[in-house]
């Protein structure tokens, strides 16, 4: 079974410090790997996305990804309280095809505190 | 970022009756279209992959009958609840396929209540 596995947390920050969320998959064909933002009673956003080794800047958000140790982080830099949300990861297996269908982690809550 | 938009946001109907739910990628072609299942703080349960012009490939346990898919063209899909029970109240995402990338978009999601 191909998992994508994350903390459920909850993940607990002052504002202003740097949120560190892990997730690590068992199926070392994935070769992309996506982080979505989900609010409470919302659907799911993309916030980034990384396919290199190696770490991805957009604003205060980085993603870093080690296939060797099959784990891909989410750094979030000057934590805001509105960044208080569930953030989960996903990655399509390897044999996905053209359907491209996303094994999903349960998702890390998060909490910045003011 | 890619817009999908989904429709209604919310629905209130009673027990036995159908309703669907669509949901359209705005400003790109789908070829593909993924239906999810949330309940109140639970994770993403995919229900269906959807696939313009064939039949959707349902997830094991999920009824093909009593949710059924349409995806007619590349920018809208339709998920029909059939003969509603309240067990089906939940929150109900699509998400779509964006060629650039392989990307995955979502709707903005619909909460059904059947009483």
């Amino acid at each position: 079974q191909k998992e994508v596995e994350q903390n459920s947390g909850p993940l607990s920050v002052p504002e202003g410090a740097i949120a560190s969320l892990n997730c690590t998959y068992s199926d070392r064909g994935s070769q992309s790997f996506f982080w979505y933002r989900q609010y409470s009673g919302k659907s799911p956003e993309l916030i980034m996305f990384i396919y290199s080794n190696g770490d991805k800047e957009d604003g205060r958000f980085t993603a870093q990804l080690n296939k060797a140790s099959q784990y891909v982080s989410l750094l979030i830099r000057d934590s805001q309280p509105s960044d208080s949300a569930t953030y989960l990861c996903a990655a399509p297996p390897d044999d996905a095809g053209n359907n491209r269908k996303l094994i999903w982690g349960l998702g890390t809550s998060l909490a910045v505190n003011p | 970022g890619a817009v999908v938009s989904q429709h209604p946001s919310w629905v209130i109907c009673k027990s036995g009756t159908s309703v669907k739910i669509e949901c359209r990628s705005l400003d790109f072609q789908a070829t593909t279209m993924f239906w999810y299942r949330q309940f109140p703080k639970q994770s993403l349960m995919l229900m269906a992959t959807s696939n313009e012009g064939s039949k959707a490939t349902y997830e094991q346990g999920v009824e093909k009958d009593k949710f059924l898919i349409n995806h007619a063209s590349l920018t809208l899909s339709t998920l029909t609840v059939t003969s509603a029970h309240p067990e089906d109240s939940s929150f109900y995402i699509c998400s779509a396929r964006s060629g650039v990338g392989n990307t995955i978009y979502f709707g903005e999601g619909s909460w059904l209540t059947v009483v």
